[in-house]
């Protein structure tokens, strides 16, 4: 079964430092990669996703990931982050079910605190 | 454009009682999903629909029923809760299929069964 692994729970970073989260996937063919955040007691809101095409992809709010197939990876990253960034973040792959539906398949999460 | 509504932002039940959560988007969009988001666990798909008539389950289906009359609406049923339903519970919609198309979430809904 396809699962998606983002192995740090929780990330601390001072603001205006970089970032990098991790997100891997198990699955043998190239999935729908997804990157969502979450503000504290909101929905998600889609940050980026990656189809097919140049494998590095730029997002809103100043976030880009990068797709390495050989690693089965798709991290995010930002330069220099602000203390908004504080969130959820969601690595979430999509692919093609049984039934012929395409079922999203969500990491558990990765909550980034930004110090001043 | 509203986007995702979902109704009520919290409710607490006790063991046995039913209810409904609900969805609706005023986006025309064709797919719509349930989610429940517990800690740890990120996002697991309950019941999923690619149109007015058609619904399918997700990943942890027990203990929920769906419909979907209309495009706008896919109201999520509770039976008889159980303590283990304890959860935030979002609705999702996105313009096509799930693979390329972005999905939209609501505000979520926080449901407490004691």
């Amino acid at each position: 079964a396809q699962s998606v692994t983002q192995p740090d729970i929780h990330i601390t970073v001072s603001e205006g430092a970089s970032l990098e989260l991790r997100c891997n996937y198990s699955y043998g063919a190239t999935p729908y990669l997804f990157w969502y955040v979450q503000s504290p007691g909101q929905g998600l809101q889609l940050l980026l996703k990656y189809f097919s095409g140049d494998t590095l992809v730029q997002g809103i709010k100043g976030f880009e990931a990068e797709f390495k197939r050989s690693q089965s990876s798709f991290n995010l990253r930002k330069p220099s982050v602000h203390w908004s960034d504080a969130a959820e973040y969601f690595c979430a792959v999509v692919l093609l079910a049984s039934g012929g539906s395409y079922i999203p398949t969500f990491g558990r999460g990765t909550s980034l605190i930004v110090h001043p | 454009n509203a986007g995702v509504t979902q109704t009520p932002k919290f409710q607490v039940l006790k063991t046995g009682q039913s209810m409904t959560l609900q969805c609706a988007q005023d986006m025309n969009h064709e797919y719509m999903s349930w989610y429940r988001q517990d800690p740890g666990m990120g996002l697991r798909l309950i019941h999923y629909s690619v149109g007015a008539g058609i619904t399918d389950q997700g990943e942890v289906p027990n203990g929920y029923n769906v419909s979907r009359s209309t495009t706008e609406d896919f109201p999520l049923r509770l039976l008889s809760a159980a303590p283990s339903q304890t959860s935030v519970y979002f609705c999702a919609s996105s313009r096509g299929r799930t693979d390329y198309n972005e999905q939209f979430f609501g505000p979520g809904t926080r449901l407490t069964v004691l």
